[in-house]
């Protein structure tokens, strides 16, 4: 159980494309979604916390308008990173937890390796 | 807000023998506290979890103990095999919200 689904798994595209890429829970309803940012041999990063129906809070120092989020249903969230350029190179993973207690675990996608040429 | 300590950052064992890892948080709110397995290019799994109702839990060789006083949690893996060599990250719920703050990861290599 708890399987959370992440596509697409990596992309390479040249510099002033825009990348989504999709988060969904495949057995469960993900109340509240989370998208991290992971630089190699490092820790993860929250970017984002997406709750379904309502807009993504984000953590400071990270644009909105760069790293678009959307959470229209209670399986699938997506991430968007507007107008790529290079230093937006990383490995993007997303987590989902069901239920409203915050004490409930995380599952993660197999994350996105995005690089930006 | 919250910030957590781990440590070490690298740890090399022979097989069979045990490995703990240490982590620290400082938000005394904080009251869940999981552990994630991340091998290599791979997603971060789950492999046990604690919340701050109590002060120990184990399954099979992996166990966690968690002092809410000292706010120091560990994670201690018994009878380790080379396929438990990965990264191992701990995390802390940011008291009050459902964010979860990690440690910087310990990349621990079981040698045969």
């Amino acid at each position: 159980g708890a399987v959370v689904s992440q596509h697409p798994s990596r992309v390479i595209c040249k510099s002033g494309t825009s990348v989504k890429i999709e988060c969904r829970s495949l057995d469960f309803q993900a109340t509240t979604m989370f998208w991290y940012r992971q630089f190699p041999k490092q820790s993860l990063m929250l970017m984002a916390t997406s709750n379904e129906g309502s807009k993504a809070t984000y953590e400071q120092g990270v644009e909105k308008d760069k790293f678009l989020i959307n959470h229209a249903s209670l399986t699938l969230s997506t991430l968007t990173v507007t107008s790529a350029h290079p230093e937006d190179s990383s490995f993007y993973i997303c987590s989902a937890r069901g239920g409203t207690a915050y004490n409930q675990p995380q599952h993660f996608g197999d994350g996105t390796r995005l690089s930006i040429l | 807000g919250e910030n957590v300590e781990q440590h070490p950052s690298t740890l090399s064992v022979q097989e069979g023998d045990s490995a703990v890892i240490k982590c620290t948080y400082s938000d005394s709110a904080s009251n869940y506290f999981p552990w994630y397995k991340q091998e290599l290019g791979k997603r971060p799994q789950l492999i046990i979890d604690i919340r701050s109702n109590v002060g120990e839990k184990k399954d099979q060789r992996i166990a966690v103990t968690l002092n809410k006083t000292a706010k120091h949690f560990s994670l201690h893996i018994t009878e380790t095999q080379p396929e438990d060599s990965a990264v191992y990250f701990c995390a802390a719920s940011q008291g009050g919200s459902e964010k979860l703050v990690f440690g910087k990861g310990t990349k621990l290599t079981v040698n045969p």
